[in-house]
C-alpha cells in the first residue's frame, strides 16, 4: 500500500515547455486534488476532483488543465510553463470531499519540484 | 473574505522547551481541523485532526490541540520540544459547502518550527 505516488519528483522547464505531473492512489479514494506550496502562502488548491469523471477549479487554477484518468490517477498539466509556475506540487486524495456529517482526511504524496526558468 | 490564519511564522525554541503554535479560522458552522506536519524534504503528514466530541485532541509524538469554538481557534501544544520536532506545521481547515471554498481543505500559511539541540 504506496499510499499517494507522484512523478516526477523534480523538472527544470524552460519557458513555454509543456509537461504532465502525474498522481495515483491506491487508497480507493473517491475525491483527489492538486495543490501548489509557495513559501509564506501555505498550500493553494488548484484543481480538484471530487469523484471519478468530474474535476472542478480551486483557488489558483489558471494556467494549469487536470485529467482524472480514472478513480486512481490524476494528472496535472501544464501547457505553456511560466517562471511563476516554479513551485512544490502536491497530489492528495481522500475518501471524499468534506460535508458536514462526514470530515475526511486528505492524504498527501511526496511532492513534485518544478523549477521553471 | 474566510481564511485560516497561523500568527506565527517562525518559532525558535530549544529543547525541553514548551510549544504553543496558534490557528484560528473564520468559518462559521460544523468545520473539521487539522494539522499537518513536514518535515524538511518530506511531504506532508497528519499530525492531528478534529471531527467531533473531546475538543482536545491528541496526536502522534506527544502533540495535542485544543478546539476553542468561541475563539475559532486550534491551537497546537507540546510541552516538551525535541530537535526532531524541527519542521514547518500547517492548520488546516474543511470548510462548510455554505462558504465559496467549501468543501475543500484550507491552509493556513504555515509555521516554521526551529528547535536547538
Amino acid at each position: 500500500n504506496a499510499g499517494v505516488t507522484q512523478t516526477p519528483k523534480f523538472q527544470v522547464l524552460k519557458t513555454g515547455q509543456s509537461m504532465t505531473l502525474q498522481c495515483a492512489q491506491d487508497m480507493n479514494h473517491n475525491s483527489m486534488y492538486w495543490y501548489r506550496q509557495d513559501p509564506g502562502m501555505g498550500l493553494r488548491l488548484i484543481y480538484y476532483s471530487a469523484s471519478e469523471g468530474t474535476t472542478d477549479k480551486g483557488e489558483v487554477p489558471n494556467g494549469y488543465n487536470v485529467s482524472r484518468l480514472n478513480k486512481r490517477e490524476f494528472s496535472l498539466r501544464l501547457e505553456s510553463a511560466a517562471p511563476s509556475q516554479t513551485s512544490v506540487y502536491f497530489c492528495a486524495s481522500s475518501e471524499n470531499l468534506f460535508t458536514a456529517s462526514r470530515g475526511d482526511t486528505q492524504y498527501f504524496g511526496p511532492g513534485t519540484r518544478l523549477t521553471v526558468l | 473574505a474566510q481564511s485560516v490564519s497561523q500568527h506565527n511564522h517562525h518559532v525558535i525554541l530549544s529543547e525541553a522547551a514548551s510549544l504553543e503554535l496558534g490557528c484560528n479560522y473564520s468559518y462559521g458552522g460544523t468545520v473539521n481541523l487539522f494539522w499537518y506536519v513536514q518535515y524538511p524534504g518530506q511531504h506532508l503528514q497528519l499530525l492531528l485532526k478534529y471531527f467531533s466530541g473531546d475538543p482536545l485532541v491528541k496526536g502522534i509524538k506527544g502533540f495535542e490541540a485544543e478546539f476553542i469554538k468561541s475563539k475559532f481557534s486550534f491551537n497546537l501544544r507540546k510541552p516538551s520540544v525535541q530537535w526532531s520536532d524541527t519542521a514547518e506545521y500547517f492548520c488546516a481547515v474543511n470548510a462548510p459547502k455554505i462558504y465559496n471554498q467549501g468543501g475543500k481543505l484550507i491552509f493556513g500559511q504555515g509555521t516554521e518550527l526551529s528547535v536547538k539541540p
